[in-house]
This record gives C-alpha cells, sequence and structure tokens, in this order.
C-alpha cells in the first residue's frame, strides 16, 4: 500500500533560520509522483513541487530546495533563510499512476512557525 | 484561464442539517477529486470523476456524503445529515487528462465546513 509519513507535527524556528521538513514515501510502483503543497492559514493549497520517480535531480527555487533519495524514499524540503511568510501547514503527497486514477495520497502535514 | 472554485468558502451548519458544497473545474477538465481535511489529520482522497462518471468512490466515508457532476462540468458534494465529524476542509482539484497528478493538479481554495 502506498503511504506517506511526515514525521513532524509541528516545527517552530526564528526567522533567517534554515529549516528542513521531513518526508517519507512507501509505494510498489516504479512509475510515480511526488509533490509538495503549501497550506498558509488561509486555507487554499497552493502547489510547490512534482518531482517523478526516474528524476533524482536535487531542485532548487529561490529559499526552497529539495532532496529526493530513491535508495531512503525520501522527499525532504529545506526552507533556507526562513521568513514569518513561510508560516503554514506543508504536505508532502504521492501520486498514485496514471492508470489508477492519479489519486494523491498525502502525508499528515507539518505545520510550520516561523517566528520573527 | 480560470482556476477551481469552490462555494461557499465557509460554511457553519448545526448537527442534522444539510450543506452542499459545489466545486466548478477548469473549463474542459475531465477529471475531478474530492478531498478533505479533517481538523490535524492528513488531507484524504473522497472520489473522482471522469467527467460525469465516478471512477472511485473508495475514499467516501459513509452515505451521508452524496457527490454529483451532471453533464461533466461542475460538481457537488451533499452531506446529509451533517455530523460534528463531518468539519473540516473540503478540497476539490481538477485535472485535464487520466491520472491527473502526474500531468498537473490545479487545487480550488476549499469550503471550510463547522458542523456544530
Amino acid at each position: 500500500a502506498q503511504k506517506v509519513t511526515q514525521a513532524q507535527t509541528e516545527i517552530s524556528v526564528v526567522e533567517k533560520e534554515d529549516v528542513t521538513l521531513d518526508c517519507v514515501y512507501e509505494t510498489r510502483d516504479t512509475t510515480y509522483y511526488l509533490f509538495w503543497y503549501k497550506q498558509p492559514p488561509s486555507g487554499e493549497l497552493v502547489f510547490l513541487i512534482r518531482r517523478n520517480s526516474f528524476d533524482e535531480q536535487n531542485e532548487i527555487s529561490g529559499r526552497y530546495s529539495w532532496n529526493f533519495q530513491k535508495s531512503t524514499s525520501s522527499f525532504n524540503f529545506t526552507i533556507t533563510a526562513s521568513q514569518v511568510v513561510d508560516s503554514a501547514v506543508y504536505f508532502c503527497a504521492l501520486s498514485e499512476p496514471y492508470n489508477q486514477g492519479g489519486k494523491l495520497i498525502f502525508g499528515q502535514g507539518t505545520e510550520l512557525s516561523v517566528k520573527p | 484561464e480560470a482556476g477551481v472554485t469552490q462555494f461557499p468558502s465557509h460554511s457553519v451548519i448545526e448537527k442534522g442539517q444539510t450543506v452542499t458544497l459545489r466545486c466548478d473545474p477548469i473549463s474542459g477538465h475531465d477529471n475531478l477529486y474530492w478531498y478533505r481535511r479533517v481538523m490535524g489529520k492528513e488531507i484524504k482522497f473522497l472520489l473522482h470523476f471522469v467527467k460525469e462518471s465516478k471512477q472511485d468512490e473508495s475514499g467516501m466515508p459513509n452515505n451521508r456524503f452524496l457527490a454529483e457532476r451532471t453533464g461533466g462540468t461542475y460538481s457537488t458534494l451533499k452531506v446529509q445529515p451533517a455530523e460534528l465529524e463531518d468539519s473540516g476542509v473540503y478540497f476539490c482539484a481538477s485535472s485535464p487528462i487520466q491520472g491527473g497528478a502526474n500531468y498537473g493538479y490545479t487545487f480550488g481554495s476549499g469550503t471550510r465546513l463547522t458542523v456544530v
């Protein structure tokens, strides 16, 4: 069965600190996609990144970076020099293969609080 | 291009009442998904439409929930009668082709349902 685990329920940091959000997944599929979403206090889900299982290159986008390691089934997310506006709940998710409907399996989310 | 629109954004109802949530997907998107996040827990899949057909409704919690997508355009999710444990944020997402997650989901901003 597919599963996503975000072991960190809550993280609190002070502004400008770096923070890493962990994500570990389980799947038997060889082709899959991994995602990160942000849910700010306003409630909407904001797409951050999609990574397919054949692309293990790390990605950087501004202060955000992602480390995908198939060997450990992890897809961790790092925010560098955190800001108060980064405060939100962050969800890691795994997709079913497209021929099975493609629904997302989410982790429980990590609530990040960045204090000034 | 208009995004996925959900109505209402917030709803507060009493236990035992009926509530209908609506989702307008992006025009032309055949795939429509419903998810919900109960307070403090992970976002869970409810069901998946392909056009007007229910492709997968394995996540629907019980028969108090009824989803429809007449004509393959907008979708409604009715909860009747509502219970306290139905409180949460209900998200809708749409995608242009089968296996939406692999090619791009667009989420709506969610409906926050509170049952008192």
